[in-house]
């Protein structure tokens, strides 16, 4: 069935460090793809997305390519800050599917 | 503009006893939708409504579980009797039209713990 496959966490880096969490997918089709991203006591919000093959999305400093053939999505930052600690979730949502399919998340830790 | 907002923030309750969740969605969203978070995972959906009908509630325990969206505005999201295994963090979020392509906007969840 669909699914997302995240890195497993948890990552911890020093400040401006280089970020890679790794998000490959299941579907079949065009599906549009997101990190959300969900900070320490707060609700989930979305980092940035992407809805078509070869697009990137960007925000924060974090960008993600949407690699329709290694049905990928992985997120990268160049210079990570302490600010940007949280747990990050890649999710899906497939053409005729309304639902949001979620990674497992993964913990960034960024130590000064 | 006001975010989803969701009450209560906590809630501890035994098991067997039930228990309602509140979610008032962005105004104007059209589509609104209830996750189920476990520690540890990502939220899993548990339905979602159009206005007021529902489109998808395929993984929602209906023996248990139970779901409204009266006047395709605010919704309640209802347990009973709840079981250990629904300790978790409860997800409203809401979009404009439900599109795939659209961003979902999430509320602050409501934490359970079952006891």
């Amino acid at each position: 069935g669909d699914s997302v496959t995240q890195m497993e966490g948890p990552v911890t880096l020093s400040e401006e460090a280089f970020l890679t969490i790794n998000c490959t997918y299941t579907a079949t089709g065009y599906p549009s793809l997101f990190w959300y991203v969900q900070y320490p006591g707060e609700g989930l919000q979305l980092l940035l997305k992407a809805t078509k093959a070869d697009d990137k999305g960007s925000n924060k400093g974090f960008e993600a390519t949407y690699r329709k053939e290694t049905t990928s999505f992985h997120l990268e930052k160049g210079s990570v800050q302490v600010s940007d600690s949280a747990v990050y979730f890649c999710a899906y949502s497939g053409a005729g599917s309304y639902q949001l399919t979620f990674g497992k998340g993964t913990k960034l830790s960024v130590i000064p | 503009e006001a975010g989803v907002a969701q009450s209560p923030r906590y809630k501890i309750i035994e098991k067997r006893q039930s228990v309602a969740f509140w979610c008032n969605p962005i105004s104007g969203h059209a589509t609104l939708y209830w996750y189920q978070q476990i520690l540890g995972q990502g939220p899993k959906l548990l339905i979602q409504f159009q206005n007021n009908g529902v489109v998808d509630d395929s993984q929602l325990p209906k023996d248990r579980f139970s779901a409204e969206r009266l006047k395709g505005v605010d919704s309640t999201l209802k347990i009973q009797p709840a079981k250990l295994e629904d300790s978790a963090v409860y997800l409203c979020a809401s979009s404009h039209s439900g599109s795939h392509q659209e961003t979902q906007y999430f509320g602050p969840g409501t934490r359970l713990l079952v006891l």
